[in-house]
């Protein structure tokens, strides 16, 4: 399987900052990678999807990059509704794999 | 709207078996390949099972080792996940999910864009 590595494991920001978050693949997955928000008792939300397609309705403040072992999700201005746990996923093979999360909360 | 609605969770004990449900509305159901993916309490997510549109390919995640069966109906608009010899590391919210498939730049990307609200499975004694 391949393996997905978030970084940071939990962020603490403030409303307005910048924020980035960063995914690693074991293995390149070209594009196959997308990304999620889950709030607390929540299911997840999809955000972006083959690394750079925001999905319809999500905040242009979201955007996402990279491509082969590494991406990026940046959000780049924290509104108070952003505060959540964010995933990676790989699409590259149907054996889909999450990232282990990052919890962004509030400073 | 599509909506996703799980079913039949609830408390198990160990080597018990358990058959959750999802059903399906606000889209051609027959269309679209679906998965389950579960989250332990206080954890991150992990794709269990996948079923292609007309069952034709199913894939599972290999920590199941033979005791999950994913299938579906599409007369029905619904989709299962048949758990057999339930362990207490199978206690998790179990998400039904649609993969949707796109191609934004050239290759089909499959990516899961409609989620059920989730269905607790505690497998304790």
């Amino acid at each position: 399987d391949i393996q997905m590595t978030q970084s940071p494991s939990s962020l603490s920001a403030s409303v307005g900052d910048r924020v980035t978050i960063s995914c690693r693949a074991s293995q390149s997955i070209s594009g196959y990678l997308n990304w999620y928000q889950q709030k607390p008792g929540k299911a997840p939300k999809l955000l972006i999807y083959a690394a750079s397609t925001l999905q319809s309705g999500v905040p242009s403040r979201f955007s996402g990059s990279g491509s082969g072992t590494d991406f990026t999700l940046t959000i780049s201005s924290l509104q108070p509704e952003d505060f959540a746990t964010y995933y990676c996923q790989q699409s590259y093979i149907t054996h889909y794999t999450f990232g282990q999360g990052t919890k962004l909360d509030l400073k | 709207e599509v909506q996703l609605v799980e079913s039949g969770g609830g408390l198990v004990k160990p080597g018990g078996s358990l058959r959750l449900s999802c059903a399906a509305s606000g889209f051609t159901f027959s269309s679209y390949s679906m998965i389950w993916v579960r989250q332990a309490p206080g954890k991150g997510l992990e794709w269990v099972s996948s079923i292609s549109d007309r069952s034709n390919y199913i894939y599972y995640a290999d920590s199941l080792t033979g005791r999950f069966t994913i299938s579906r109906d599409n007369a029905k608009n619904s989709l299962y996940l048949q758990m057999n010899s339930l362990r207490a590391e199978d206690t998790a919210v179990y998400y039904c999910a649609r993969v949707f498939s796109s191609s934004p730049s050239g290759d089909y990307v499959n990516y899961f864009d409609s989620w059920g609200q989730g269905i607790l499975v505690t497998v304790s004694s």
